[in-house]
C-alpha cells in the first residue's frame, strides 16, 4: 500500500524554524517527484514546492521562496520542508504528495501535519 | 500565475440526482506537450484530498464511474452522475501545467 507519513508539526515562534519530515512507503521513492501542498484550516489548497527524483531541480511558491527549502534523502524514503522564518501566515496543514510518473501532477496524498506559527 | 476559478462554491444536491462542477482557468491549461494538466481533487470532512480525474478526464484508480471530467483549453467540468452521501465534500480543481501549480477555492458539495 502507498503510505506517505508527515511529521514535525507544531506550534513555533513567530521567526522561528520548523522541520517537516514524510516517510514514503509502499513504491520506489527515489523514482518519484514529491511535493508539498499547505490548507489553512477551513480554507483552500495552496501548492508550496516540488522537487526532482535525484533533488537536483526544485520550485516554489513565492510566498516561501528564500525561507523554505525542499529536499529528500532516498536511502531514507524521506522527504524533508525546512521552514524558516515563519511567519503567522504559514499557519497551515501541510501535505505531502506523490508527483505522478505517468503525467504532470500529484496522486497520492499523506494526511497532514499542522504547523501553527504564533507568539 | 494562472487562477482556477470554480463555479459554483457550494452545491446543495439531492441524493441521486447529477452533480456537475465548473472550473475556469486564466489562462490555457495546453502543455508544450500537447496534454492538459488539469486534475480533480475531493476533500471528505476531516480527510486529505484525494486524486479523483487527471489530464482532465482520466479516472484515477479506485474512482467510481460516476464521476466524469471533460473540456479543453480553460473550461472544465467535474461530473458526478448520481450523488451518493459519500461523495459529500470539498471539491477542488488543479493546474499543473505551470509552476506554481494551482488550485481552484473549492466547491462544498452537500445533499439537500
Amino acid at each position: 500500500e502507498v503510505q506517505l507519513v508527515e511529521s514535525g508539526g507544531g506550534l513555533v515562534q513567530p521567526g522561528g524554524s520548523l522541520r517537516l519530515s514524510c516517510v514514503a512507503s509502499g513504491f520506489t521513492f527515489s523514482s518519484y517527484w514529491m511535493h508539498w501542498v499547505r490548507q489553512v484550516p477551513g480554507k483552500g489548497l495552496v501548492w508550496v514546492s516540488r522537487i526532482s527524483t535525484d533533488g537536483s531541480s526544485t520550485s516554489y511558491a513565492d510566498s516561501v521562496k528564500g525561507r523554505f527549502t525542499i529536499s529528500r534523502d532516498n536511502a531514507k524514503n524521506t522527504l524533508y520542508l525546512q521552514m524558516n522564518s515563519l511567519r503567522p501566515e504559514d499557519t497551515a496543514s501541510y501535505y505531502c504528495l506523490r508527483g505522478s510518473i505517468a503525467w504532470r501532477g500529484v496522486d497520492v496524498w499523506g494526511q497532514g501535519t499542522a504547523v501553527s506559527v504564533s507568539s | 500565475d494562472i487562477v482556477m476559478t470554480q463555479t459554483p462554491l457550494s452545491s446543495p444536491v439531492t441524493l441521486g440526482q447529477p452533480a456537475s462542477i465548473s472550473c475556469r482557468s486564466s489562462q490555457s491549461l495546453v502543455h508544450s506537450d500537447g496534454n492538459t494538466y488539469l486534475s480533480w481533487f475531493q476533500q471528505r470532512p476531516g480527510q486529505p484530498p484525494r486524486l479523483l480525474i487527471y489530464k482532465i478526464s482520466s479516472r484515477f484508480s479506485g474512482v467510481p464511474d460516476r464521476f466524469s471530467g471533460s473540456g479543453a483549453g480553460t473550461d472544465f467540468t467535474l461530473q458526478i452522475s448520481g450523488v451518493e452521501a459519500e461523495d459529500v465534500g470539498i471539491y477542488y480543481c488543479m493546474q499543473a501545467t505551470q509552476i506554481p501549480h494551482t488550485f481552484g477555492q473549492g466547491t462544498k458539495l452537500e445533499i439537500k
